[in-house]
C-alpha cells in the first residue's frame, strides 16, 4: 500500500532554531505539494513542485522558509529561524499530474516552535 | 475574497438522516473537483470526485453545478462515522489544489 511519509512526525523547538521536514511521496508521482494548516487558517499552499521543478511557492514566507527536491524520493521544507507563529501542522502531498488526479497526503508534522 | 469557500458548519445531524452542503469557488477556469474528508488530527484523505454529470458512491452524492460555480455534498442515511471535516477542492489549470477551509459534521446518536 503505497504512502507518502513525513519525518518528524512531531517537533518541538525553540525560536530561533532551524526545522527541516522531510517527504518521501509515493513512487512514481510527478508532483508534490506542501502545506500548512491551523485552526485560524486551514490549509495553506505553501510550495508545489512537478517533475522536482517548483512551480509556485508564493504561498511561502521567502524570507525564512524554503523547499527543495533533492531527487524524485525526497522533498525537504526548511525554516530557518522558526517563530512561534510557524507552529502548525505541515502536510505533504504527492499525486500524478493530469486533472482529476487526486493527491494524497502525508500524516504531516506537528511543529511547535515555544 | 478566498477562492474557494464553505459554509464552516457545524452541521449537527442525527443517525440515519440526510445532509447536505456546498461550496462556491470562484475561478472559472477551475478543471477538477472533489470533496476530501479530513478526521480530528488526521491528514485528509479523498472521499469523491465531483464530475460534471453528478456522482454518487454509496451514501455520498455529489453535484457540480459549473454555471453557478458550487459545488454540493450530500450524505444519506448518516452514520456516527460519518462525523469529520469535509473539505471542498478545486484544481486550476496549472494544477494547483485549492482547499475549502472545510464544513464540519457532527452526527449524533
Amino acid at each position: 500500500d503505497a504512502r507518502v511519509t513525513q519525518t518528524p512526525r512531531d517537533k518541538v523547538t525553540e525560536m530561533g532554531q532551524e526545522v527541516t521536514m522531510r517527504c518521501q511521496p509515493i513512487l512514481g508521482h510527478n508532483t508534490v505539494f506542501w502545506y500548512r494548516q491551523t485552526m485560524m487558517q486551514g490549509l495553506e499552499l505553501l510550495a508545489y513542485f512537478r517533475n522536482r521543478a517548483p512551480l509556485d511557492d508564493s504561498g511561502m514566507p521567502k524570507d525564512r522558509f524554503s523547499a527543495e527536491m533533492p531527487d524524485a524520493t525526497l522533498a525537504t521544507l526548511k525554516i530557518q529561524p522558526s517563530e512561534p507563529r510557524d507552529s502548525a501542522v505541515y502536510f505533504c502531498a504527492s499525486g500524478s499530474s493530469g486533472g482529476w488526479n487526486e493527491q494524497f497526503f502525508g500524516p504531516g508534522t506537528r511543529l511547535t516552535v515555544l | 475574497r478566498k477562492e474557494v469557500e464553505q459554509d464552516p458548519g457545524p452541521f449537527n445531524v442525527p443517525e440515519g438522516a440526510t445532509v447536505a452542503f456546498n461550496c462556491t469557488y470562484s475561478n472559472s477556469a477551475s478543471q477538477s473537483f472533489f470533496w476530501y474528508r479530513q478526521d480530528c488530527r488526521k491528514e485528509p484523505k479523498l472521499l469523491m470526485s465531483v464530475y460534471s454529470s453528478g456522482n454518487e458512491d454509496g451514501r455520498f452524492t455529489a453535484q457540480l453545478n459549473r454555471a453557478s460555480q458550487y459545488i454540493s455534498l450530500l450524505i444519506r442515511d448518516s452514520k456516527l462515522s460519518d462525523s469529520a471535516t469535509y473539505l471542498c477542492v478545486v484544481r486550476d489549470s496549472w494544477g494547483k489544489f485549492q482547499f475549502g477551509a472545510g464544513t464540519q459534521v457532527v452526527v449524533t446518536p
